[in-house]
C-alpha cells in the first residue's frame, strides 16, 4: 500500500518568507507526527496530531511554527518569517493509536521536505 | 521519559562478518525501545521494537536487536553483514507519543 508522502520533496526560500510543509499520512493512520532533522540538533519532535486535535506541541521551536490537520488525514506545518536556522529535513510521521490507551506502535516515516533557507 | 544514547558515531564491518550497533537507554517506567534505519536522501525505515516479552527482537531485513535490562542496552545485530547495510542507524525510545532518538550511527559495511 502507500506510504507516507510529503510534498515539496525539496523548498528553497528567501529569510522572512513563509513555507508551508504538508503531510499525507498512511489511509487509517489517526496519529500524525512531524519531526526535524538537523546537523546540529539531530532529530527533534515537532508535534503531534490525535485525529485533527494537536495534544502535544511541547516540541515547536517557536511562535513562527503552527501546524493543523484536517479530516483526520492530510496535516500542514506551516513556518512563518523563516529563517536559516530553519534549514532541515522536515520528516512526518503516521501510526495507528491502539483504542483506549497509548500507542506502542512503530511511526512510519515519509521521505521528508528539505528546506532552505538562504 | 525515554531517553537513548549511541556511543559511537561510525561502524566499520566487513561484508560477511557480524555487526552490532549499539544502543543504551534510559526511562523512567517500562521500556520501549525502536531502531530505524536511514538511506541517504530516504525516510526513516522501521526495523523493530522491544514493548515486552522476549529479550531478542527480531526484525526486517535479518536484523535483531537485544534487550538486555541490567546492562540497559538494546543493541542491534545481525549475523552476517552486507554492503547494502551501509546507512545509519538510529536507536529511539518512547517519551509520551514522540519518539526520542539517538544522534545515529554511521555504518559502513566494506566488500
Amino acid at each position: 500500500g502507500a506510504g507516507v508522502s510529503q510534498s515539496p520533496s525539496n523548498k528553497v526560500t528567501e529569510k522572512g518568507k513563509d513555507v508551508e510543509l504538508r503531510c499525507d499520512p498512511i489511509s487509517g493512520h489517526t496519529a500524525l507526527y512531524w519531526y526535524r532533522q538537523s546537523l546540529g540538533q539531530g532529530l527533534e519532535f515537532l508535534i503531534y496530531f490525535q485525529g485533527n486535535s494537536a495534544p502535544d506541541k511541547s516540541g515547536l521551536p517557536s511562535d513562527r511554527f503552527s501546524a493543523e490537520r484536517t479530516g483526520g488525514s492530510v496535516s500542514t506545518l506551516t513556518i512563518q518569517r523563516t529563517q536559516q536556522e530553519d534549514s532541515a529535513v522536515y520528516l512526518c510521521a503516521s501510526s495507528f493509536r491502539l483504542a483506549g490507551g497509548s500507542s506502542y506502535n512503530e511511526q512510519f516515516f515519509g521521505p521528508g521536505t528539505r528546506l532552505t533557507v538562504l | 521519559a525515554q531517553s537513548v544514547a549511541q556511543p559511537e558515531d561510525q561502524v566499520n564491518v566487513a561484508e560477511g562478518n557480524p555487526l552490532t550497533v549499539k544502543c543504551t537507554y534510559s526511562v523512567s517506567g517500562n521500556p520501549y525501545l525502536f531502531w530505524y534505519v536511514q538511506y541517504p536522501n530516504r525516510g526513516l525505515q522501521f526495523l523493530l521494537k522491544y514493548i515486552t516479552g522476549d529479550n531478542l527482537v527480531k526484525g526486517s531485513y535479518g536484523f535483531e536487536a537485544e534487550f538486555n535490562k541490567s546492562q540497559t542496552s538494546f543493541h542491534l545485530k545481525k549475523p552476517s553483514a552486507l554492503v547494502s547495510d551501509s546507512a545509519l542507524y538510529f536507536c529511539a525510545g518512547r517519551t509520551g507519543y514522540a519518539l526520542n532518538f539517538g544522534k545515529g550511527t554511521s555504518l559502513l559495511v566494506t566488500p
